[in-house]
């Protein structure tokens, strides 16, 4: 059974702080993604990363970048975090596609969101 | 910019009917088209997906159909039961191998209330 976790289910933050959020999956997947889900907005892609040390913007990366130091883990990091970042953020991973594509047509799996509010 | 709609926003099914959710995609290089199903508080799942080489799947009483000519596809739930009750997003994603051009984009959701 796939399992992805987040370091924290709720954040409270000031504006101008660094925020670190952390994924971990357990299942050995070459792809991360990190979305954030907004009320009548749907789920957005941040960045997402096909293999260690390898981001790729999504469709609104702006305020955000991302690390992949290992495999296992992707983090999300909000250098300065503003009140329009208040959101709830979900991470997902996905193993290697055999298309080769670098967004993998496979089932993305979940993490449980950390619901993020900035003050 | 690309992008995906969805239809409706809300939807009210009685119990034992069936639900059909629109989407509608611009990007005619998408090619994998998943449709996920959140329940309140939880994580979104995926229920069911169709690649472009096929018109339509199918999975108990799930089903999705595509039609790339008129670039929408839909998700169709019979005999709903109250479990199915949450919010379904569709996606739509591609990728280009020239440019290397990743994208996968999701709709806006569609709250599906299922009545006893």
């Amino acid at each position: 059974d796939v399992k992805v976790t987040q370091s924290s289910r709720y954040l409270v933050k000031r504006t101008g702080e660094k925020v670190f959020l952390e994924c971990v999956q357990d299942m050995d997947h070459e792809n991360m993604f990190w979305y954030r889900q907004d009320p009548g907005l749907g789920l957005r892609l941040i960045y997402f990363s096909y293999d260690v040390k390898m981001k790729e913007k999504g469709d609104i990366p702006e305020g955000y970048s991302v690390s992949r130091e290992k495999k296992e883990r992707f983090s999300l990091i909000l250098e300065s975090a503003s009140t329009n970042q208040t959101s709830m953020y979900l991470c997902a991973s996905s193993p290697e596609s055999s298309g080769g594509a670098k967004i993998p047509q496979e089932t993305q799996y979940f993490g449980p969101g950390t619901r993020l509010l900035v003050l | 910019g690309e992008n995906v709609e969805q239809h409706p926003s809300t939807l009210s099914v009685q119990e034992g009917d069936s639900a059909v959710i629109k989407c509608t995609y611009s990007d005619s290089a998408s090619n994998y088209f998943p449709w996920y199903k959140q329940e309140l508080g939880k994580r979104p799942q995926l229920i069911i997906d169709i690649r472009s080489n096929v018109g339509e799947k199918k999975d108990q009483r799930i089903a999705v159909t595509l039609n790339k000519t008129a670039k929408h596809f839909s998700l169709h739930i019979t005999e709903t039961q109250p479990e199915d009750s949450a919010v379904y997003f569709c996606a739509a994603s591609s990728f280009n191998w020239v440019n290397r051009d990743d994208k996968i984009i999701f709709g806006k959701g569609t709250r599906l209330h299922i009545l006893p």
